[in-house]
């Protein structure tokens, strides 16, 4: 199975920083990943997927690149909205599998 | 609008087999291309995909739980079906359906969930 690494597995910041959130998997996968969020007691919302698009409706903020192994989410300037936790996901082959998750806090 | 909901029982006790119901609107198990998956998720842990069934009743399943899980569908109803044998309290999670993007889309990931429901294993 492709096993996917998030990192950070979780960070403190502030309303209009910066955030990038890494997933790196073990194996090649082109680009062939999803991202989605996930707030508390709610199910994840798909965000980015086949690595950089970005879904109908989600705010341009968040941007999604990478292929191969390495892939990055990006989001420009955090809202308060944005606090949560965030998984990325490979669709390249079965077992599909999650990354651990990135929780992303106030500071 | 697509919605899809889950339901089964909240508590099972060790041994006992699950049956979880996904009940979905807006789109038809039918058409080529459209998938369902179950995933899971511990409480405060991370997401683990369990399940797929395709239109063309092709089916995947993870593989440390091959030998306990089924997955079905009932096209006439718009519902999937997941069963989980010899359940564990560790099998304690909530359970999400969702709907996985088309086949002939750039994108897999799912794009509707349901929004869950809890079950608890415990005697």
């Amino acid at each position: 199975a492709i096993q996917l690494t998030q990192s950070p597995s979780s960070l403190s910041t502030s309303v209009g920083d910066r955030v990038t959130i890494t997933c790196r998997a073990s194996q090649g996968i082109n680009s062939a990943v999803a991202w989605y969020q996930q707030k508390p007691g709610k199910p994840p919302r798909l965000l980015i997927d086949d690595a950089s698009s970005l879904e109908s409706g989600v705010p341009s903020r968040f941007s999604g690149s990478g292929s191969g192994t390495d892939f990055t989410l990006t989001i420009s300037s955090l809202q308060p909205e944005d606090f949560a936790t965030y998984y990325c996901q490979q669709f390249s082959s079965y077992p599909l599998t999650f990354g651990g998750g990135t929780r992303v806090e106030i500071k | 609008q697509i919605t899809l909901k889950e339901s089964g029982p909240t508590l099972v006790k060790p041994t006992q087999t699950l049956t979880l119901t996904c009940t979905f609107s807006g789109f038809s198990l039918t058409t080529s291309g459209v998938s369902v998956g179950w995933i899971r998720q511990p409480p405060g842990k991370a997401l683990e995909w369990l399940a797929h069934i395709y239109w063309n009743d092709d089916y995947r399943y993870t593989p440390s739980l091959k030998n306990r899980l089924t997955i079905t569908k009932d096209t006439s109803k718009n519902q999937v079906v997941l069963t989980l044998t010899n359940m564990d309290p560790v099998d304690t999670a909530t359970y999400y359906c969702a709907r996985r993007q088309d086949v002939w889309s750039p994108g897999g990931g799912f794009d509707i969930w349901g929004l869950g429901t809890v079950v608890i294993v415990s005697s």
